[in-house]
């Protein structure tokens, strides 16, 4: 079964330091993973993907992500963080589902707290 | 970025009663809408996948005729709370794919909180 992992509660950086948000997965057949973010009482904004292709994916804001196939990976970093990064964020896997139509399932979340 | 729109954004109801919550894609067609439920400081829930011309389809363990789901267009889902209960209060946001594929990556409304008094 597909499932997604979030060690992190929360992950605390001083402003201006790189951040590592962790996410593992298990998948069967290969991984579509994604990250999104979510602000204080809105949706979730999509950041990157990884489909197929480099290892390394950028996205919005600055942030990359590292697909590991060997580690089942998928961390997000950034490599210096700013304040207004803070938020909640989401690694999420798609799932194949019944009828042909794709879901995602998501991980716990971790909260990104940055430090002025 | 594709648009997203929930509506209401908030909404506070008397126990019993139902509430209606429409997600709407503004400027691309969706055949196809998710629905989803999150608990304060917790992840997301997938509740229901909404089908446009055909029955939604719901993940184990969600009442069908708790949560009714219409896709009545290629842009706009509704979802109905029935009979709401305070166990009920949630925010409960709805996404839609991309480019109309569900390989793509989803494109999520802002939410709606929802208070069952």
């Amino acid at each position: 079964a597909q499932s997604v992992a979030q060690p992190e509660d929360q992950v605390n950086v001083a402003e201006g330091n790189p951040l590592t948000v962790k996410c593992t997965y298990s998948v069967s057949g290969n991984p579509y993973l994604f990250w999104y973010v979510q602000y204080p009482n809105r949706g979730l904004q999509f950041l990157l993907k990884y489909i197929t292709g480099d290892n390394l994916v950028k996205g919005s804001y600055g942030f990359e992500a590292e697909f590991n196939k060997s580690q089942t990976s998928f961390h997000l970093k950034k490599p210096s963080a700013l304040v207004s990064d803070s938020a909640l964020y989401f690694c999420a896997v798609r799932k194949v589902g019944t009828g042909g139509y794709n879901k995602l399932i998501f991980g716990a979340g971790t909260r990104l707290a940055v430090h002025p | 970025g594709a648009v997203v729109s929930q509506h209401p954004s908030r909404v506070i109801c008397k126990s019993g009663t139902s509430v209606k919550i429409e997600c709407r894609s503004l400027d691309f067609q969706a055949t196809t809408m998710f629905w989803y439920r999150q608990f304060p400081k917790k992840s997301l829930m997938l509740m229901a996948t909404s089908n446009e011309g055909s029955k939604a389809t719901y993940e184990q363990g969600v009442e069908k005729d708790k949560f009714l789901i219409n896709h009545a267009s290629l842009t706009l889902s509704t979802l109905t709370v029935t009979s709401a209960h305070p166990e009920d209060s949630s925010f409960y946001i709805c996404s839609a794919p991309a480019g109309g594929s569900s390989y793509n990556e989803q494109f999520f409304g802002p939410g709606t909180r929802l208070t069952v008094l």
